[in-house]
């Protein structure tokens, strides 16, 4: 069974970096795409940014120039760097698999969806 | 690239159908037919419930069932049940932005 369990500090100073590290169980890392997604306080899911084990990267235009995430295949582990956090970037950061989009038909896709998910983990941004 | 669009609520009965609506553009939704949905209780993490817009994921109760017509998708919730109670979002990849893109979410209640 895939697990994965999100780790780091619960709170983060304004101007300062959020770091998290997600572990992964059950499977290699060097399958799949991995990924991280956040929900802020009573809101929606807004997606952040994936990883792949090679280390190709693709991130949400929004969080870019502040984002940096990279993967661990001896510790089967992927992190998050949220650089200059503010009051928006408090959330519950969860990391996810994705399985990824593929050509599995004439002219078809499928894939593309988050099948395993973390716990979360709560981050608040405080002085 | 903003939020797909769900209604903020539905309720029913128990025993009822009730469907949520996740309205895209022709860059995401209406792209591939790979709309996923998530089921969210509160204070827990979202689970896989349909994906590639039809298919439900083993262990998942067939009273979940996912459509989809252009721009918009569909998930209907059969049989509603007190378990069923929880927020619903959709997600589809928005690839003209290369981004996975949610739904602003649906609470569903049962009444």
């Amino acid at each position: 069974q895939v697990q994965l369990q999100e780790s780091g500090p619960g709170l983060v100073k304004p101007s300062e970096t959020l770091s998290l590290t997600c572990t992964v169980s059950g499977d290699s890392i060097s399958n799949y795409y991995w990924n991280w997604i956040r929900q802020p306080p009573g809101r929606g899911l807004e997606w952040i940014a994936k990883i792949y084990y090679s280390g190709s990267t693709n991130f949400n235009p929004s969080l870019k120039s502040r984002v940096t995430i990279s993967v661990d295949t001896s510790k089967n582990q992927f992190s998050l760097n949220l650089r200059s956090v503010t009051a928006a970037d408090a959330a519950v950061y969860y990391c996810a698999r994705l399985t990824p989009r593929y050509v599995c038909g004439s002219g078809s896709y499928c894939g593309d969806y988050f099948d395993y998910w973390g716990q979360g983990s709560l981050v608040t941004v405080s002085s | 690239q903003s939020a797909l669009t769900q209604p903020a609520s539905v309720s029913g009965s128990p025993g009822q159908s009730i469907t949520i609506s996740c309205t895209g553009t022709s860059s995401d939704v209406g792209n591939y037919n790979l709309v996923s949905w998530y089921q969210q209780h509160p204070g827990k993490a979202p689970v896989l419930i349909i994906y590639e817009v039809t298919k439900r994921p083993s262990g998942i109760s067939l009273r979940f069932s996912g459509s989809k017509s252009g721009n918009t998708a569909s998930l209907t919730i059969s049989g509603l049940q007190a378990e069923d109670e929880a927020d619903y979002y959709c997600c589809s990849y928005a690839p003209g932005n290369s981004l996975y893109v949610f739904g602003t979410g649906t609470k569903v209640t049962v009444l």
